[in-house]
């Protein structure tokens, strides 16, 4: 079975701080997805990247930047915390081409205080 | 643009009671087409999925779901809940191209009276 881990179940941070969202798969995907769900608007594209160091913005990446440094790893970064990103983070890998589904990690809930 | 609709927010069923949850997608051509399910706390988890061929598909759990073109819909049905199904549904669709990024609905949530 592919296994997506994300570091963190709850997390709970300060407004202005740097946050680090790690994700971490082991099924060699390469294709990964970080997005935010939030109640009534389902989830919400935040980055993806189809290759190590390769990226693209989703709908919503203003206030977020990622990184990946290594095939397995897919890190989501707020580089200034602020409240309204308080909300359930979800990770997400699939194989290259047509028909693949995603796999989810549990989430982590992250709370901007 | 591709979109994705669930008009149901929240569905109550009883338990051993049929349930059809709708989802009715816009996209200019054959969809790839999603089911997930989330249960409280969880990540989602892939139920079922349609690319192409037999309309009617099968996925875990005893779901199933019909693609109807002529009304752009993909609902998933199950003939008897029961009370561990309840938990948030999505439909989504899948966008072409190799990095297969998925257009998601906004759920629905089912709740399963005893």
């Amino acid at each position: 079975d592919v296994k997506v881990t994300q570091s963190s179940r709850y997390l709970v941070k300060r407004t202005g701080e740097k946050v680090f969202l790690e994700c971490v798969q082991d099924m060699d995907h390469e294709n990964m997805f970080w997005y935010r769900q939030d109640p009534g608007l389902g989830l919400r594209l935040i980055y993806f990247s189809y290759d190590v160091k390769m990226k693209e913005k989703g709908d919503i990446p203003e206030g977020y930047s990622v990184s990946r440094e290594k095939k397995e790893r897919f890190s989501l970064i707020l580089e200034s915390a602020s409240t309204n990103q308080t909300s359930m983070y979800l990770c997400a890998s699939s194989p290259t081409g047509f028909n693949q589904p995603q796999h989810f990690g549990d989430g982590t809930r992250l709370s901007i205080l | 643009a591709q979109s994705v609709t669930q008009p149901d927010i929240h569905i109550t069923v009883s338990e051993g009671a049929s349930l059809e949850l709708r989802c009715n997608y816009s996209y200019g051509a054959t969809p790839y087409l999603f089911w997930y399910v989330q249960s409280p706390g969880q990540g989602l988890q892939l139920l079922l999925k349609y690319f192409s061929g037999d309309t009617l598909v099968q996925g875990i759990k005893g779901f199933e779901a019909e693609f109807k073109r002529s009304q752009s819909s993909f609902n998933l049905r199950k003939p008897s809940v029961h009370w561990s199904d309840a938990a948030e549904y999505f439909c989504a669709v899948g966008a072409r191209g190799a990095t297969n990024k998925l257009i998601f609905g906004t759920g629905t949530l089912l709740a399963v009276q005893p």
